[in-house]
């Protein structure tokens, strides 16, 4: 079956440093893969998301790319902000018939100023 | 996109009763899922919801406990059943618009303690 892995947490940060955090994805066909973000005491919102290999999202400086060879959508961001605190998922969409969402296991991002 | 309203946003439950918790579609939607997210850990899909027919409960998650309507295509309803303190938990509810490749989208979370 479709599966996530991502790297685990608690990551820690100082304000403006670089963020990497790995995901590596395992599914038949061709998913779309997304990151959202969740921010104390709030639901998941969509960071952002790639439907094909090669497609590269990008939102509030926040960038991944789907690397279908190496099966990876590592998320990253130049310079993060005390703001960018949150827990940050990794997930898939498989393009087959049940389309149900299937979510790594997320990776909490402190940032320090 | 589509916008789920979910309610309550959080409670504070004795053992041995049952919670229901909602969520409002703004448009008509096929699929509705509900995912129960633990202290620290990542979303769980408990069961999937289309309107018309039973919803496919996932491996671990059974009717008796968390019975699921889906009414019509804009509305859901999760009730967590004879709860312990196990079952402390953020419950979510969510949603994919038709067509290929779309994001789902997420209500705002049910917080749920039992004590």
């Amino acid at each position: 079956g479709d599966s996530v892995t991502q790297m685990e947490g608690p990551v820690t940060l100082s304000e403006e440093a670089c963020l990497t955090i790995n995901c590596t994805y395992t599914a038949t066909g061709y998913p779309s893969l997304f990151w959202y973000v969740q921010y104390p005491g709030e639901g998941l919102q969509l960071l952002l998301k790639a439907t094909k290999a090669d497609d590269k999202g990008s939102n509030k400086g926040f960038e991944a790319t789907y690397r279908k060879e190496t099966t990876s959508f590592h998320l990253e961001k130049g310079s993060v902000q005390v703001s960018d605190s949150a827990v940050y998922f990794c997930a898939l969409r498989n393009s087959g018939g049940y389309q149900k969402v299937t979510f790594g296991t997320g990776t909490k991002l402190q940032v320090i100023p | 996109s589509a916008v789920i309203s979910q309610k309550p946003s959080r409670d504070i439950c004795q053992r041995g009763t049952s919670l229901t918790i909602q969520c409002q579609v703004d448009s008509q939607v096929t699929m509705m899922f509900w995912y129960r997210q633990q202290p620290g850990q990542s979303l769980t899909l408990i069961a999937t919801a289309n309107q018309g027919s039973e919803a496919t409960y996932e491996s671990g998650f059974v009717i008796d406990k968390f019975p699921i309507s889906r009414p019509n295509l804009t509305f859901s309803t999760l009730t967590v059943s004879n709860m312990s303190p196990e079952d402390s938990s953020i419950y979510l509810c969510s949603t994919i618009t038709d067509g290929r490749n779309t994001e789902a989208f997420f209500g705002q979370g049910t917080r749920l303690t039992v004590v």
